[in-house]
């Protein structure tokens, strides 16, 4: 059983516009959740964090925990094309390993 | 300061071929971890080392994989017996283990190609 689900195919949005991308988990004990973003062949480096339900706002960037319905989101404002890239959810265990979605392509058009 | 590093950028190697994959951490991180990406997924979980020992090795996919940490700082993941399935890139992270909000911090990786 896959641990954290990133269904949605690549999405492509125009510059200047919101970017909404998704994410569900599958382990209610899941502490904290992280957004990477990943340039093609670069490593991932980090967007964000959250571990509070609710929203949480940096930049352009604001993610969003509802551990209830087990799910955390990720809003890209005013999308640049400098944005285009694939984002991976990351849920954090208690065993200090992070399990990563597949991650989502983002593609801004100018 | 330095962020964590990774040698050889690329490897292509032989199938049944030793190969070692060298890691070094951001310096003061004592968490190191090693996770293998293949084309199209997320990063795959292999191995934490807290300090010089293996907290969880549950993610090697068998005893052909094996990673050392010996002096708490450089670790190098070393895989016997390549075959086709192992090529991957091979990502090293650091952290230093802050809690809950524990950042790991990840290396440009390793690709390794096995013909």
């Amino acid at each position: 059983q896959k641990e954290v689900e990133q269904n949605s195919g690549p999405l492509s949005v125009p510059e200047g516009a919101i970017a909404s991308l998704n994410c569900t988990y599958s382990d209610r004990g899941s502490q904290s959740f992280f957004w990477y973003r990943q340039y093609s062949g670069k490593s991932p480096e980090l967007i964000m964090f959250i571990y509070s339900n609710g929203d949480k706002e940096d930049g352009r960037f604001t993610a969003q925990l509802n551990k209830a319905s087990q799910y955390v989101s990720l809003l890209i404002r005013d999308s640049q094309p400098s944005d285009s890239a694939t984002y991976l959810c990351a849920v954090f265990y208690g065993n200090n390993r992070l399990a990563f979605g597949k991650g989502n392509q983002v593609v801004v058009i100018p | 300061g330095a962020g964590v590093s990774q040698t050889p950028s690329n490897k292509v190697t032989e199938k049944g071929k030793y190969v070692e994959l060298r890691c070094d951490p951001i310096s003061g991180h004592t968490a190191l971890y090693w996770y293998r990406q293949s084309l199209g997924q997320g990063p795959e979980f292999l191995i934490y080392f807290q300090g010089t020992g293996a907290a969880d090795d549950s993610g090697l996919p068998n005893d052909r994989f094996f990673a050392v940490r010996p002096e708490g700082s450089v670790s190098t993941l070393k895989i016997q017996r390549t075959e086709r399935g192992d090529s991957a890139v091979y990502l090293c992270a650091s952290s230093s283990l802050a809690g809950l909000t524990d950042t790991q911090y990840f290396g440009p990786g390793t690709r390794l190609t096995v013909l």
